[in-house]
């Protein structure tokens, strides 16, 4: 069975400082992996997504995450926190399979101070 | 391309009555995913449909649940007879069918719905 840990539930960092949000999985099969992004009172939006291609994968917003299969992580990272980057993040995964069934973390909450 | 359109964006409604959701998927996609958020709960798959075909129900909380696609591009998702609990954000999300690798969802802007 497929399942996901965010091991944070709330990260507060200051603007122009990195972001690491973590993320560790449970899957029996190659996974497919997303972090997704919402804002205040808004809809999900995908930021990047892994799927058996290179295990560092870059997204939109200067955000990027590496699939370390050993360690069954994929933790997001960005290098300098913008104070638009407040918003809860959701890491997600996927089994093949599955009919594209994703499974969401219960979201780590970012919080970015100027 | 629009999106994933839902609607209402906004709901209030009393205790008992029946509320409908709405949901327009991308032209294109073949499967669809209602979502319910709250503080609570975080968010939780309620129902998916695969080619208009509902695949799984089993997060649908009660029998007062129902949720159907008459055609390939629209989907509703109805509460009769609605509850306070049943307050949350509705979202829907729509995306290709694939092989197995899985492109991940589009998600709609979501409908607030409050029970009083």
């Amino acid at each position: 069975a497929q399942s996901v840990t965010q091991l944070d539930s709330h990260v507060s960092v200051s603007e122009g400082t990195p972001v690491l949000l973590r993320c560790n999985y449970s899957s029996s099969y190659s996974p497919s992996l997303f972090w997704y992004v919402q804002h205040p009172n808004k809809g999900l939006q995908l930021l990047l997504k892994y799927t058996s291609a290179a295990t560092l994968v870059k997204g939109i917003n200067g955000f990027e995450a590496e699939f370390k299969k050993s360690e069954t992580s994929f933790h997001l990272t960005k290098p300098s926190a913008h104070m638009s980057d407040a918003a809860e993040y959701f890491c997600v995964v996927s089994e093949p399979g599955s009919q594209g069934n994703l499974i969401f973390g219960k979201g780590t909450k970012l919080s970015v101070k100027p | 391309d629009a999106g994933v359109i839902q609607s209402p964006r906004h709901e209030v409604t009393e205790m008992g009555q029946e509320v409908t959701l709405r949901c327009k998927l991308i032209s294109g996609h073949n499967s669809l995913f209602w979502y319910r958020q709250t503080m609570m709960r975080g968010l939780e798959l309620l129902i998916y449909f695969n080619n208009n075909v509902p695949i799984d129900d089993s997060g649908m909380p009660e029998d007062r649940f129902s949720a159907k696609m008459p055609n390939a591009s629209f989907s509703t998702l109805k509460i009769q007879p609605s509850e306070p609990r049943d307050s949350a954000v509705y979202f829907c999300a729509s995306s290709p069918t694939t092989g197995g690798e899985s492109y991940g969802y589009t998600f709609g802007s979501g409908t607030r719905l409050t029970v009083v």
